[in-house]
């Protein structure tokens, strides 16, 4: 089953610019994680934000979660080419090893 | 080493058929998934190992049967598929310990096709 809702589904920017993307989930979170997805291949981690936890950075990478909405946006500065890909949200829900994925968001970084 | 490795990458079969996935990491990670996608669609949990035993499957047909051999190894067998099973099955691992972690570390997938 599905937990998190992402939009937009697709984006399609110049390069330079900055790209968002938000994540909606339904249920109590341990924590959130952003993934990246390159045409048909295996996904890559990009972040982990805890619950408690409201904004993270990582390079051109900045997470913010707020747990009262329950959501959740993923800000790339300065994108790149070489950042179109598909990016999915995750949650870990409970104490086991239960990892959902959101519906995704298509991002095209034009030349 | 920082990879799980999925072979085949690529597999075509028959619904009588029976064939195997296989999925290998030297991280010593303890936890190890199976992950369905399909086509522009986000992917899937089929099962989770935790300590080389069965921990989560979510009500996945039992065509499917998985297989954790050792701490390192993951297998998936196929038998008496159906069409509609076509997908890139994503092998994951990832460290096990505070329920506050769980990063996972995929493999390219391996797509099949049913006939």
């Amino acid at each position: 089953s599905q937990q998190g809702e992402e939009d937009p589904q697709a984006l399609s920017i110049q390069e330079g610019e900055n790209a968002t993307m938000n994540c909606s989930y339904k249920t109590s979170i341990n924590n959130l994680q952003w993934y990246r997805q390159n045409s048909g291949r295996g996904l890559v981690h990009l972040i982990l934000i805890r619950s408690n936890e409201r904004e993270k950075h990582s390079g051109r990478l900045r997470v913010t979660l707020d747990t009262s909405k329950k959501s959740s946006s993923l800000l790339i500065t300065a994108s790149r080419a070489a950042d179109t890909a598909s990016y999915f949200c995750a949650t870990l829900t409970g104490g086991g090893n239960k990892l959902t994925f959101g519906t995704g968001t298509q991002l095209k970084v034009e030349l | 080493d920082t990879e799980v490795t999925q072979t085949p990458k690529h597999l075509v079969m028959g619904m009588t058929n029976k064939k195997s996935l296989k999925c290998e990491q030297h991280m010593g990670h303890r936890a190890m998934y199976w992950y369905k996608q399909k086509a522009k669609k986000p992917p899937e949990l089929m099962f989770v190992y935790s300590y080389e035993k069965l921990s989560i499957n979510e009500s996945v047909p039992s065509r499917f049967s998985p297989e954790c051999p050792n701490s390192s190894l993951l297998n998936l067998h196929l038998h008496a598929l159906q069409p509609e099973d076509s997908a890139l099955y994503l092998c994951a691992s990832s460290q096990t310990g505070p329920s506050g972690a769980n990063v996972l570390t995929f493999g390219a997938g391996s797509r099949l096709t049913v006939l």
